[in-house]
């Protein structure tokens, strides 16, 4: 089974903190992705990475940074955490080519003070 | 406009009978469609992928894809109360995967 680790599930940070997630695969996926879901707006793209050390912005990239140093791991950024960053962030994994289904880690709450 | 919309609900339903959700899609390069499923305070799990127009079916689940229209549409027969969950609506173009809103039904036992 594939399996994508969020390592933080549930965090309170506060406000002008820098805030790291981490997200793990282990099935040698070539993309990955930072969701982020709020209530009535569903799960909206922030960043994703098709390759180590790639990296292109989604729908709502500002705020927030992205590394991927490993194929493995891909880390999400907030370099100082404010209060509407507070969410439930998803990070996914895929293989190389499009229209292979998703698998999604089991989400990090986020609570910024 | 948003490239995923779906119908907003919530959607209640008797147990047992049939439940509808619709989406539609705004980008016409779009290469496949799932569906995926979200209890309460969980990650979303596939339900059910289509890629060609027409029906697909899964158990109690069909998709149908028209891609003229740009619509999706999800079938739930003989709901159960277990069925009771968010439902999203997902369009894959190139290497990005982008979410309806969801559709959070309800299933009456």
């Amino acid at each position: 089974d594939v399996k994508v680790t969020q390592s933080s599930r549930y965090l309170v940070k506060r406000t002008g903190e820098k805030v790291f997630l981490e997200c793990v695969q282990d099935m040698d996926h070539e993309n990955m992705f930072w969701y982020r879901q709020d209530p009535g707006l569903g799960l909206r793209l922030i960043y994703f990475s098709y390759d180590v050390k790639m990296k292109e912005k989604g729908d709502i990239p500002e705020g927030y940074s992205v590394s991927r140093e490993k194929k493995e791991r891909f880390s999400l950024i907030l370099e100082s955490a404010s209060t509407n960053q507070t969410s439930m962030y998803l990070c996914a994994s895929t293989p190389g080519s499009p229209g292979n289904t998703i698998y999604f880690g089991e989400g990090s709450w986020l609570t910024v003070v | 406009q948003k490239e995923v919309e779906q119908n907003s609900g919530p959607l209640s339903v008797p147990e047992g009978a049939i439940a509808s959700l619709n989406c539609t899609y705004s980008d016409r390069g779009s290469q496949s469609f799932f569906w995926y499923r979200q209890y309460s305070g969980k990650s979303p799990e596939l339900i059910m992928f289509i890629y060609s127009n027409g029906d697909k079916e899964d158990g109690r689940f069909t998709a149908q894809l028209n891609k003229a229209s740009q619509y999706v549409s999800l079938l739930i027969r003989d709901s159960q109360p277990s069925d009771s969950a968010t439902y999203l609506c997902a369009v894959n173009v190139d290497y990005k995967l982008s979410f309806g809103a969801g559709t959070t039904v309800t299933v009456r036992a």
